[in-house]
């Protein structure tokens, strides 16, 4: 079982350039998310799915883009990286509203 | 609002020493759900428990419990006998009902000394 799966592990970016983090689940789960975790921060909701072509803005969703064309996919774009997204960011999913979380093991950026 | 509220920023323990994990949580929703979450350090975050607001029984299992406290508005964490695994950070979170957010805490880190 893959489970929750993110892409890359790893990236550094200069300021300006734009990169897609990927999330794959396999287990045909309705919704997904996109958070970021920050020192002292705890985890904040980007953004949201709760089904195949849906999105939702969650806490902190400027600078950065999503979108569910497939049920298993949950893409997260940055179009303009700036040093304020330096961070780590984790894909999420589960069955309904009503399920835990499944976590994927995270993405570390760094913008410089 | 919702609010999770995690004081404590670190701990350390010597092994087999119980430790409690505080989380207070503020909702004007009476429809709630309660989460515990580890991420050890190799960075994936672990589903523990979920707790619904018409639940206060307290939960065991093993050496983890849970004392889920309406009154006072509380979901803490006890670990019995703590082993150098338990080593962690610990988040707390709450959901509302309807919401379909989880709003986290900003979490304990737990270091468990051999």
């Amino acid at each position: 079982n893959a489970g929750v799966t993110q892409t890359p592990k790893f990236r550094v970016l200069k300021t300006g350039q734009s990169m897609t983090l990927l999330c794959a689940q396999d287990m045909n789960h309705e919704y997904m998310y996109w958070y970021r975790q920050d020192p002292g921060m705890g985890l904040r909701l980007i953004h949201y799915s709760v089904g195949e072509g849906t999105t939702a803005k969650g806490e902190v969703p400027d600078g950065y883009n999503v979108s569910r064309l497939k049920k298993q996919n949950f893409l997260l774009g940055l179009e303009s990286a700036a040093p304020s997204q330096t961070s780590v960011y984790f894909c999420a999913s589960r069955t309904n509203r009503n399920s835990p979380l499944h976590f994927g093991n995270g993405t570390r950026l760094t913008v410089t | 609002a919702q609010k999770v509220t995690q004081a404590q920023t670190e701990i350390s323990v010597v092994e087999k020493e119980d430790v409690t994990l505080d989380c207070v949580y503020e909702t004007r929703d009476t429809t709630y759900y309660l989460f515990w979450y580890k991420q050890p350090p190799s960075g994936e975050l672990v589903f523990l428990i979920r707790r619904n607001s018409f639940d206060e029984q307290n939960e065991i299992s093993g050496r983890y419990s849970w004392n889920f406290q309406k009154s006072t508005s509380s979901f803490n964490f006890t670990i019995t006998a703590s082993q150098v695994v338990d080593s962690a950070v610990y988040f707390c979170a709450l959901r509302i009902f309807r919401a379909n957010n989880l709003f986290f805490g900003t979490g304990t880190r737990l270091t468990v000394i051999p």
